[in-house]
């Protein structure tokens, strides 16, 4: 079963660049690394998604190195409003189960 | 397009007690999820179907819960009888298609879920 490692917390200040490194040295040929965010009282929400190399969206951007042991979502100019929790999580082609971590809490201040 | 639909939003139950809980999935998503989430954990997979049938149940405590998936659309979360520890939220999601090789990238999409409190 693959797993996951992320930071338990990070803070930043509203307007900086976030970067989350999500670690996954056993990653299978066919996942993808998927990363979602969560609000209080909400199910997670799809961010972005990603094979290899960078992906970009109009929120986020993934890094994905060569060895794809892991994986950094970048959240450019952060605003109090992406305080959340941030998962990443493997989607594979195989009957395994997407299994999420324990996350990265977000802070966000002024 | 309309969001995966779940109810009730919250329910208090003493333990013992049995309680269900509903989905109603994306329209035309042949993959459904039930996931538990524990306060300050990331959400655990409890079964996952490809239409009306099981792909991946073994994380369910089948000796008190039971999930059914009629004719491939709406589906049902039975806890019969409950414990303290099933206090969670409840998360039911969709996607399209459960898909094999490197271009298998199913994006779950999640409904608000099911607060569950067992006093």
């Amino acid at each position: 079963l693959a797993k996951t490692t992320q930071p338990i917390s990070m803070d930043s200040y509203e307007g900086q660049e976030v970067n989350i490194t999500c670690s996954h040295n056993n990653i299978a040929t066919n996942d993808y690394i998927t990363w979602y965010q969560q609000f209080p009282s909400q199910g997670p929400r799809f961010i972005i998604q990603g094979y290899k190399t960078k992906v970009t969206n109009e929120v986020a951007s993934l890094f994905i190195p060569a060895d794809r042991k892991s994986s950094t979502l970048s959240l450019p100019r952060v605003s109090l409003s992406d305080t959340a929790v941030y998962y990443c999580l493997f989607n594979t082609g195989t009957a395994s189960k997407l299994t999420f971590g324990t996350g990265t809490r977000l802070q966000v201040t002024l | 397009e309309a969001g995966v639909a779940q109810s009730p939003r919250y329910k208090i139950i003493e333990k013992r007690q049995s309680v269900a809980f509903w989905c109603n999935p994306i329209s035309g998503h042949a993959t459904l999820y039930w996931y538990q989430q524990i306060l300050g954990q990331g959400p655990k997979l409890l079964i996952q179907f490809q239409n009306n049938g099981v792909v991946d149940d073994s994380q369910l405590p089948k000796d008190r819960f039971s999930a059914e998936r009629l004719k491939g659309v709406d589906s049902t979360l039975k806890i019969q009888p409950a414990k303290l520890e099933d206090s969670a939220v409840y998360l039911c999601a969709s996607s399209l298609i459960f898909a094999g090789g490197r271009t298998g990238a199913n994006v779950l999409t999640f409904g608000a879920g099911s607060r569950l409190t067992v006093l």
